[in-house]
């Protein structure tokens, strides 16, 4: 079985811009969600979502969107970057909505 | 609101030293509580977890105990082994309004042999 993969692995941007992140989940869970991980600091719960609908969010603003697709896979979006988005992104899934994470190794994003 | 406060790493041990550290919660309902773990080079991995009051969460020598009247959660390991050096987050799920996941800021563990 596969796990969680997020692509790309890194990407830099410039401040304003927009960005895409992708995440496959592992097979058969049909909930992923998204974290923003500082420097030495712990993940931050951007927003979730279970079977394509968004049933949880942190507190992170419009410009941070995403979406989930039929086949549970997802994506983050963030416009108008600025220089404080750069951080590592993380995508987990899991098999239902307060189960067990499943962490995949991260986007790392940085904007200048 | 909510928020999980840790105790500040690094923490360096020797091997088979006894291991805890702290984590405290404020959450308003009844949260459940995990500790994750995050290995060198490696993503994070749920370690152990407990969705009650009293509950007692373990896994590979690793256990935490659900103590609501102290609002804590402190992760404890007997004897800990070199291979145990990682980074440890405490973390909860609230279950009051927007269901959302909030973690910890981490404890770098060390064990030197």
């Amino acid at each position: 079985e596969t796990g969680v993969t997020q692509s790309p692995t890194h990407l830099i941007k410039t401040r304003g811009q927009q960005v895409t992140l992708r995440c496959s989940s592992q097979s058969g869970h049909n909930t992923v969600s998204w974290y923003q991980q500082a420097l030495g600091q712990g993940p931050q719960f951007i927003f979730q979502y279970y079977r394509e609908e968004e049933n949880g969010r942190g507190n992170f603003p419009p410009r941070f969107s995403g979406l989930q697709f039929p086949n549970y896979s997802s994506e983050l979006n963030v416009n108008a970057l600025e220089l404080d988005d750069s951080a590592l992104y993380l995508c987990a899934s899991s098999l239902e909505e307060f189960g067990k994470l499943f962490f995949g190794s991260g986007t790392q994003l940085s904007v200048l | 609101g909510d928020s999980v406060t840790q105790m500040e790493g690094p923490v360096t041990l020797s091997e088979e030293a006894f291991l805890t550290i702290n984590c405290t919660y404020t959450a308003t309902g009844y949260p459940s509580l995990f500790w994750y773990v995050q290995y060198p080079g490696e993503g994070l991995q749920l370690l152990l977890k407990a969705t009650k009051a009293d509950d007692k969460g373990s896994n590979k020598g690793f256990e935490a105990t659900y103590r609501k009247e102290t609002t804590s959660f402190h992760l404890e390991k007997g004897s800990v082994q070199v291979s145990d050096s990682a980074v440890y987050f405490c973390a909860l799920i609230t279950t009051s309004g927007t269901y959302k996941y909030i973690f910890g800021t981490g404890t770098r563990l060390k064990v030197l042999a």
